[in-house]
């Protein structure tokens, strides 16, 4: 079946230093999600991407989509401690209503 | 707005036994879900709801089922619990066809079956 996967799983930072965490799939996506979950919250939605080679950006976060549209990566400059928290991907298949999420990184941020 | 909302908040079962977990929303979704999240797995699907009166199976439906009374209304039922269901239970509902067709979580039910 479908599986997407994530790297890493955890991630430690100092407070300033930057932060990526990257998602890959086994099958071609027709868009792709992020949410963030913080420590015992539920998860939030941040973006979607639906474009090959797609790049959007929210204030210090960065999204992109890759060209195959099988990858995804979420890039955070200048960590800071509202950082905290798990992000996950999730991607939907041309055709279905259920997005596959990702196994998630956990992200801590050391002041 | 509530959004999503979820009840109970917390259950502690013994092996065997039933119970209905209840999932509302007042957006007007036509989509509902329900997850279950386990340390290191991520989210994942149990049933959803691509409208009302329709449901279908995720990627770990056995042991569960599912009622989508009405457009508001999705419950997950755990017929007989064991301790493999230990988890936390996430509800959500979406549009589908709006620009993002985000989900909606709510904020979870804490299940442990001893």
């Amino acid at each position: 079946g479908q599986q997407v996967m994530q790297i890493p799983q955890y991630q430690h930072v100092q407070e300033g230093e930057d932060f990526t965490t990257y998602c890959n799939s086994s099958t071609t996506l027709s868009n792709i999600q992020w949410y963030k979950q913080r420590p015992g919250g539920h998860p939030v939605f941040l973006i979607q991407l639906v474009k090959s080679g797609e790049v959007k950006k929210q204030k210090r976060l960065t999204f992109q989509f890759g060209e195959a549209k099988k990858n995804s990566s979420l890039h955070i400059t200048a960590t800071q401690t509202t950082d905290v928290g798990t992000y996950f991907c999730a991607g939907l298949t041309s055709g279905t209503y259920k997005y596959i999420f990702g196994t998630g990184t956990r992200l801590k941020v050391l002041a | 707005n509530a959004g999503v909302t979820q009840t109970p908040k917390f259950q502690v079962l013994k092996t065997g036994q039933s119970m209905t977990l209840q999932c509302a929303q007042d957006m007007n979704h036509n989509s509902m879900y329900w997850y279950r999240q386990d340390p290191g797995m991520g989210l994942r699907l149990i049933y959803y709801s691509a409208s009302e009166g329709t449901t279908d199976k995720g990627e770990v439906p056995n042991g569960y089922n599912v009622s989508r009374l009405n457009k508001r209304e999705f419950s997950l039922r755990l017929e007989s619990a064991a301790p493999s269901q230990t988890s936390v239970y996430f509800c959500a509902s979406s549009e589908p066809g709006t620009f993002y067709n985000e989900q909606f979580f709510g904020p979870g039910t804490r299940l442990t079956v001893l």
